[in-house]
């Protein structure tokens, strides 16, 4: 598509609960990005992958947090046992050749954490 | 690492006037991108502006301008005849040349009031 695409586009969970979130990237990027927007203005990289391969992970909280980029399929980012400090909206963003082209970024899932 | 200033938290302006939102930021690369971006109160980011390392001349769009200077590390953002439709949080982000991420600055919520 045209755009970048994240389901849901909320998301409640009770703490200790499981969290699956999906992006589909731009048709024909190469690159996708997982941020974290905790509070309202502050972002965080989690974590990128070129095609299915992960190709920068540093963001990433690993005990908890895992995401995959499968062929001909929408991206996910999992958070196993969620905690209230994950309640944040989180962005994916796709780009053709990396962060040198622009990043497209989605509209975000609000994940609550109660 | 790459580190961004956005000194101006909170910036009110009355429509029509001009305003200028700062940005400074620090890195060791050679090369890198500047990029800003816009997220209206509905939450989506807006790409506004790429700007590349080795091209300081000034950009326009519209309303919109940017001031590069290299020598001091500042990519200002100035927005003539403001409207209320330009109440937005704005988000300086250089990029990471070296992890190929985009590294947001704090961010700095203007409010235009009619």
């Amino acid at each position: 598509g045209e755009e970048v695409a994240q389901t849901p586009k909320h998301l409640v969970r009770g703490e200790g609960q499981k969290a699956k979130l999906y992006c589909a990237p731009i048709k024909g990027h190469s690159y996708v990005f997982w941020y974290q927007q905790v509070l309202k203005n502050e972002f965080k990289f989690l974590i990128s992958f070129q095609n299915e391969n992960v190709f920068d992970e540093t963001g990433m909280p690993k005990e908890r947090f895992s995401a995959k980029c499968l062929p001909n399929s929408p991206c996910s980012l999992e958070i196993q046992a969620t905690k209230l400090e994950d309640s944040a909206v989180y962005f994916c963003a796709s780009s053709q050749v990396g962060a040198y082209n622009e990043q497209f970024f989605g509209p975000g899932t609000r994940l609550t954490v109660l | 690492a790459q580190k961004v200033t956005q000194a101006q938290t909170e910036i009110s302006v009355v429509e029509k006037e001009d305003v200028t939102l700062d940005c400074v930021y620090e890195t060791r690369d050679t090369t890198y991108y500047l990029f800003w971006y816009k997220q209206p109160p509905s939450g989506e980011l807006v790409f506004l502006i790429r700007r590349n390392s080795f091209d300081e001349q000034n950009e326009i769009s519209g309303r919109y301008s940017w001031n590069f200077q290299k020598s001091t590390s500042s990519f200002n953002f100035t927005i003539t005849a403001s409207q209320v439709v330009d109440s937005a949080v704005y988000f300086c982000a250089p990029e990471s040349t070296s992890y190929d991420k985009v590294i947001f600055g704090p961010g700095t919520s203007l409010s235009v009031i009619p």
